[in-house]
């Protein structure tokens, strides 16, 4: 596809359960990111990658998150032993190169709920 | 940690109004980007300023970006339905790659 694709794009689950969300950036794009954004709001940082590099995590709330890229393509925002504060809509976005001047290409996002 | 503050958090006007959303910091940024997000989808780029004073526009929608890259605006002449959603300013900070979002201002537009 020409955009960002994400799934699931509804995750509903039991609190203590692990989730997994899937992120399909655009082709050729090395930079990648994911944020989670609650009702209505802005969005949170939480991790990038960036070619090769080293990620920064920086942004990451708990040790219950975690991320990988593989390949440099797709990546996996794992969260495990979900609590009900982690439910928002969460969105990974990509964009061509690394710089603070790159647009970035979000998709549409998974909504999760734990139950 | 740097932080950009929207405002209003809410507007809703008629069809045909103006209205101005601000999006203020305490630190420069070395660009600012502009996203509209309409909901169950994800937000999309309206426009990036760079150069401090820059004012860009976009049909009917104008950007400005603050003199000391501070601060930024945008303004909506004579506001459409279509132009319904939620707005959020990002700033890239002057070192890392990282962008700052606002909390986003939601604008509702009545016809």
């Amino acid at each position: 596809g020409a955009g960002v694709s994400q799934s699931p794009s509804n995750k509903v689950t039991e609190k203590g359960k692990d989730v997994e969300l899937r992120c399909d950036p655009i082709s050729g794009h090395t930079a990648l990111y994911w944020y989670r954004q609650s009702l209505g709001q802005g969005l949170e940082f939480l991790i990038y990658f960036q070619g090769n590099s080293a990620p920064d995590k920086s942004g990451l709330p708990s040790d219950r998150f975690s991320a990988e890229r593989t390949g440099g393509s797709v990546s996996t925002l794992t969260i495990q032993r979900t609590q009900q504060e982690d439910s928002a809509v969460y969105l990974c976005a990509s964009s061509p190169r690394v710089g603070q001047d790159q647009p970035q290409h979000f998709g549409d996002g998974t909504r999760l709920s734990i139950l | 940690t740097q932080l950009l503050e929207q405002s209003p958090q809410f507007l809703s006007i008629q069809e045909g109004e103006n209205l101005t959303v601000y999006c203020n910091s305490s630190s420069v940024f070395s660009s600012l980007q502009w996203y509209r997000q309409e909901p169950g989808e994800g937000p999309v780029l309206l426009v990036t300023v760079v150069t401090g004073g820059e004012v860009k526009k976009l049909k009917r929608l104008t950007f400005q970006f603050g003199d000391a890259r501070k601060d930024s605006s945008l303004h909506i002449t004579a506001a459409q339905p279509g132009d319904t959603g939620l707005y959020l300013c990002a700033g890239a900070q002057e070192y890392g790659n990282k962008l700052v979002f606002g909390a986003g201002t939601i604008l509702r537009v009545k016809s």
